[in-house]
């Protein structure tokens, strides 16, 4: 089974801050990679598919990047919107999701 | 615009079952892979059981092999999951979701439906 290492497990910062997450998978998994956030109560949203495709209707201040097993989600200025828990799911070999990321405000 | 609606959660004894239904609208429905996703109170999502355009193939979590039961019903647009022998570590938010390609992500996600598990 692949395994997916999501970091940080938590992260603050400010209102503008760039705030990079990392997942690293067990094996390779090419570009089959995607990217959520979820809000407290919500269902999951999509942000990023195949690595670094942003989802229609998404801010461009999200990308993400990698391929392989390192792979990382890049918001390049926070808005107040944004602090939510995110995470990675690799759809290479059935389906992993990251540990998640909890985004939290400085 | 696609919509995916659970219904069937609820409270239930260990060792008891209960069936979970999801409502698919806005898209050709028999077109699509579905699956099921859960959330344990506080904790990280889980992929559950997947199941093919067709019901010719399913794939499940080793967590719920055996116990758990994926089908289908086009003509009704409509997804399930059987789950029996359920135990306390099975209490979760169940998602139903839409699968993008071939096992690929999912794309559209349900509101979720709650399953508890607790004498």
């Amino acid at each position: 089974d692949i395994q997916m290492t999501q970091s940080p497990s938590s992260l603050s910062a400010s209102v503008g801050d760039r705030v990079t997450i990392t997942c690293r998978a067990s094996q390779g998994i090419r570009n089959d990679l995607g990217w959520y956030q979820q809000k407290p109560g919500k269902a999951p949203k999509r942000l990023i598919y195949a690595a670094s495709s942003l989802q229609s209707g998404v801010p461009s201040r999200f990308s993400g990047s990698g391929s392989g097993t390192e792979f990382t989600l890049t918001i390049s200025s926070l808005q107040p919107e944004d602090f939510a828990t995110y995470y990675c799911l690799q759809h290479n070999s059935y389906h992993t999701f990251g540990q998640g990321t909890k985004l939290e405000i400085k | 615009q696609v919509q995916l609606v659970e219904s069937g959660g609820g409270l239930v004894k260990p060792g008891g079952s209960l069936r979970l239904s999801c409502a698919a609208s806005g898209f050709t429905f028999s077109d699509y892979y579905m699956s099921w996703i859960r959330q344990a109170p506080g904790k990280g999502l889980e992929w559950v059981s997947y199941i093919s355009s067709s019901s010719s193939y399913t794939n499940y979590a080793d967590s719920v092999k055996g116990r758990f039961t994926i089908s289908r019903d086009n003509a009704k647009n409509s997804l399930y999951l059987q789950m029996n022998s359920l135990r306390a570590e099975d209490t979760a938010v169940y998602y139903c979701a839409r699968v993008e390609g071939v096992a690929g992500p999912f794309d559209y996600w349900g509101q979720g439906t709650l399953v508890t598990v607790s004498s």
